[in-house]
C-alpha cells in the first residue's frame, strides 16, 4: 500500500472545528482512503473511509483532493473525547490486505 | 455496528507462562482477522494474519513459534504466547474485517495489555 504523511501533533479548541491533513502523493486509482483513531488504552476504532468523493458520516467528514493525492478529515465540532491519535491509511480496493499503521497525528483537545 | 470483543483486558503472570488471548467477532463472521502488537509511544505493528481453517501468515520477524494463532472458527482466533518473557510485554489487538475489499471498515479489540514479570 502506498505511504501517508500527517503530521505528529495538533492543537485544538474544545468545541471548535479541526482540520487534520494527509498526503498520499503516490496513491493508485485503486486506493481506498481510510481514518481511523486510537483513543488512550483502547483498540483504533474507524472513522471514515472515502474513494473519491467527499463522505460524510456522524462522526466526521473527509474531503479528498480532486487529484486523490491528499485529503482531510473534518471534525466539525471538537470535543475533549476526540483527543486521540488519528491515522490515514490507504489500502486497497483488491484482496484482504490488512491495514498498516504509521505514526498517525496525536490530537489534543483544550477546553 | 459490528463488534469485535478481545479477552482478556489485561495480564500480569511470571516469566515462562503461556499466555492465550482471545478475539471474538460478535456479530459477523470473520475468515480473516489480524493481530497487532503495539509498544508504549509507538504505533501498531502487524504480527500476523490469521486465516480461518487454516495457518497464518506472519509478518517477517514475528516469530511463529512464539506466537501461536489458531482461527477454529469464523468468529475465533486465539494468540499464545509461549513462554512469555518481559520483552513481550506489550499491547495486543485484535481486528476484523466483515468482507473483503479495500471498500470494508476494518473492526478492532480493546487490546490486551500483556505484562511479564
Amino acid at each position: 500500500d502506498a505511504k501517508t504523511t500527517q503530521p505528529n501533533s495538533m492543537e485544538s479548541n474544545e468545541e471548535e472545528p479541526v482540520h487534520l491533513p494527509c498526503n498520499h502523493s503516490t496513491i493508485s486509482g485503486t486506493d481506498y482512503i481510510h481514518w481511523y483513531r486510537q483513543l488512550p488504552s483502547q483498540g483504533p476504532e474507524y472513522v471514515i473511509h472515502g474513494l473519491t468523493s467527499n463522505v460524510n458520516n456522524r462522526m466526521a467528514s473527509l474531503a479528498i483532493a480532486e487529484d486523490r493525492k491528499s485529503s482531510t478529515l473534518i471534525l466539525h465540532r471538537a470535543t475533549l473525547r476526540d483527543a486521540a491519535v488519528y491515522y490515514c491509511i490507504l489500502r486497497t480496493i483488491r484482496g484482504n490486505t490488512p491495514l498498516v499503521f504509521g505514526k498517525g497525528t496525536r490530537l489534543s483537545v483544550i477546553a | 455496528g459490528a463488534v469485535v470483543s478481545q479477552h482478556p483486558s489485561w495480564v500480569i503472570c511470571k516469566s515462562g507462562t503461556s499466555v492465550k488471548i482471545e478475539c471474538r467477532s460478535l456479530d459477523f463472521q470473520a475468515t480473516t482477522m489480524f493481530w497487532y502488537r503495539q509498544f508504549p509511544k509507538q504505533s501498531l505493528m502487524l504480527m500476523a494474519t490469521s486465516n480461518e481453517g487454516s495457518k497464518a501468515t506472519y509478518e517477517q520477524g514475528v516469530e511463529k513459534d512464539k506466537f501461536l494463532i489458531n482461527h477454529a472458527s469464523l468468529t475465533l482466533s486465539t494468540l499464545t504466547v509461549t513462554s512469555a518473557h518481559p520483552e513481550d510485554s506489550s499491547f495486543y489487538i485484535c481486528s476484523a474485517r466483515e468482507g473483503q475489499g479495500g471498500g470494508q471498515p476494518q473492526h478492532f479489540g480493546d487490546g490486551t495489555r500483556l505484562s511479564i514479570l
